[in-house]
């Protein structure tokens, strides 16, 4: 079985500052690694994907987000977030013999002004 | 891109009736529709995986009668809670695969309040 896990509930941050939100994981098999982005009354938008290649994955708006398999994490990070980054993050693995999404509990990033 | 469609984007019912809830993938084939649940300020909880053609996958403790799943077409899978009660209010959301690819597209979820 597999299980997500986002210690952070709500990440309260100043425009313009770095933000790291937390994903740990656990998985008896190899998995595909997700962050999804939920704003407001929305659905949820795919944010970036680690699939194979370089632990390092981008996001066309900043985000970044490394694998690293010795720590089963897949931590979410930004160096200078704006108001709209204002939203729910879910972290979510997939194992890669599935198409079932396993999810966190979300991270609420709020981004003050 | 991929969209998926959800229709209601709200219901409010009363208890004891049964509400539907369809999902359209907009510009693509799935021929995998998966729905969620999400109560407020947690997860989302995999209900079932629906298959165009076939029956679908309920998860461990969702009730397959209770939650009757329809997937008659490569653009439409639709969700009918039966006999409706409070307890089932809740944030539903359904997504699907596009053929071949790893990536779920989202529906923008459907808000059902049993009264």
């Amino acid at each position: 079985a597999q299980s997500v896990t986002q210690l952070d509930s709500q990440v309260p941050v100043f425009e313009e500052a770095p933000v790291e939100l937390r994903c740990n994981y656990s998985s008896s098999v190899s998995v595909y690694l997700f962050w999804y982005v939920q704003y407001p009354n929305q659905g949820l938008q795919l944010l970036l994907k680690y699939l194979s290649g370089s632990t390092l994955v981008e996001s066309i708006n900043g985000f970044e987000a490394e694998f690293n398999k010795s720590q089963t994490s897949f931590h979410l990070r930004k160096p200078s977030v704006h108001i709209s980054d204002t939203a729910e993050y879910f972290c979510a693995v997939s194992p890669t013999n599935t198409d079932k999404l396993i999810f966190g509990t979300g991270t609420r990033l709020q981004v003050f002004p | 891109g991929a969209v998926v469609s959800q229709h209601p984007s709200r219901v409010i019912c009363k208890s004891g009736t049964s509400v539907k809830i369809e999902c359209r993938s907009l510009d693509f084939q799935a021929t995998t529709m998966f729905w969620y649940r999400q109560f407020p300020k947690q997860s989302l909880m995999l209900m079932a995986t629906s298959n165009e053609g076939s029956k679908a996958t309920y998860e461990q403790g969702v009730e397959k009668d209770k939650f009757l799943i329809n997937h008659a077409s490569l653009t439409l899978s639709t969700l009918t809670v039966t006999s409706a009660h409070p307890e089932d209010s809740s944030f539903y959301i359904c997504s699907a695969n596009d053929a071949g690819s790893y990536e779920q597209y989202f529906g923008p979820g459907t808000r059902l309040t049993v009264t």
